[in-house]
């Protein structure tokens, strides 16, 4: 059965810390990772993965892949309150047209 | 304008009752999804349409029924509803190029007492 399991369930830190969140697969046949946060409603794009080694950024977030060790990290530098949200990690299996998600890391950003 | 929109947002009901839950989409995406947020946050597939038809069941109850009229709809009726059932509700889209990414709708609150 196709699986993602995120690292740590909840996390809480200051304000202006550094964060790395973590995510690892096993699917039967991996096509991409991608990454969404999830504030009060729905959850909404951050990053999407295929190739290992290749660092995807985005301000102060960023995140890359690794396709031999099935994982991919999040991190996010310099955070501030507003980067308080859930953190979902989602596997695109080939063929099926679907996401398989994590359970998900609640991160609280404290002033 | 709201790209993936569902209605009612909150829906609160007794047990044993049928509700309905409506998605449109105006991204002109052939894919269209449901999926099930439970209390833990775990965000789980329910169903998959793609352009009327059904792609994916991942084993839910035939209490739950997918109806898709055309390609930017996607409702979700549902018989008989348990505590269990008691959930967020996302609708979803992704385009037919399959570049991966799903665009959520503001999902739906079920409460069943």
């Amino acid at each position: 059965e196709d699986k993602v399991v995120q690292s740590p369930l909840s996390l809480v830190v200051h304000e202006g810390d550094t964060v790395t969140l973590n995510c690892s697969y096993e699917v039967t046949n991996f096509r991409s990772l991608l990454w969404y946060k999830q504030e009060k409603k729905a959850p909404t794009f951050l990053f999407m993965l295929t190739s290992s080694g290749i660092e995807k950024k985005s301000g102060r977030l960023s995140s890359i892949l690794d396709k031999k060790e099935l994982f991919s990290i999040l991190n996010i530098t310099a955070t501030q309150t507003g980067d308080s949200a859930i953190y979902l990690c989602a596997v695109e299996v080939w063929g099926a047209q679907k996401l398989v998600f994590g359970q998900g890391t609640r991160l609280t950003i404290n002033p | 304008d709201t790209a993936v929109s569902q209605t009612p947002k909150y829906l609160v009901t007794q047990m044993g009752n049928d509700k309905s839950i409506k998605c449109e989409q105006n991204l002109g995406h052939d894919t269209m999804y449901w999926y099930k947020q439970d209390s833990k946050k775990f965000l789980k597939i329910m169903f998959s349409y793609n352009n009327k038809e059904l792609i994916i069941n991942e084993t839910v109850p035939n209490r739950f029924s997918p109806k898709s009229p055309d390609k930017a709809h996607l409702n979700l009726h549902i018989n008989s509803l348990e505590l269990g059932d008691s959930a967020v509700y996302f609708c979803a889209s992704m385009p037919g190029t399959n570049t991966g990414e799903l665009f959520f709708g503001e999902g739906s609150r079920l409460t069943v007492l």
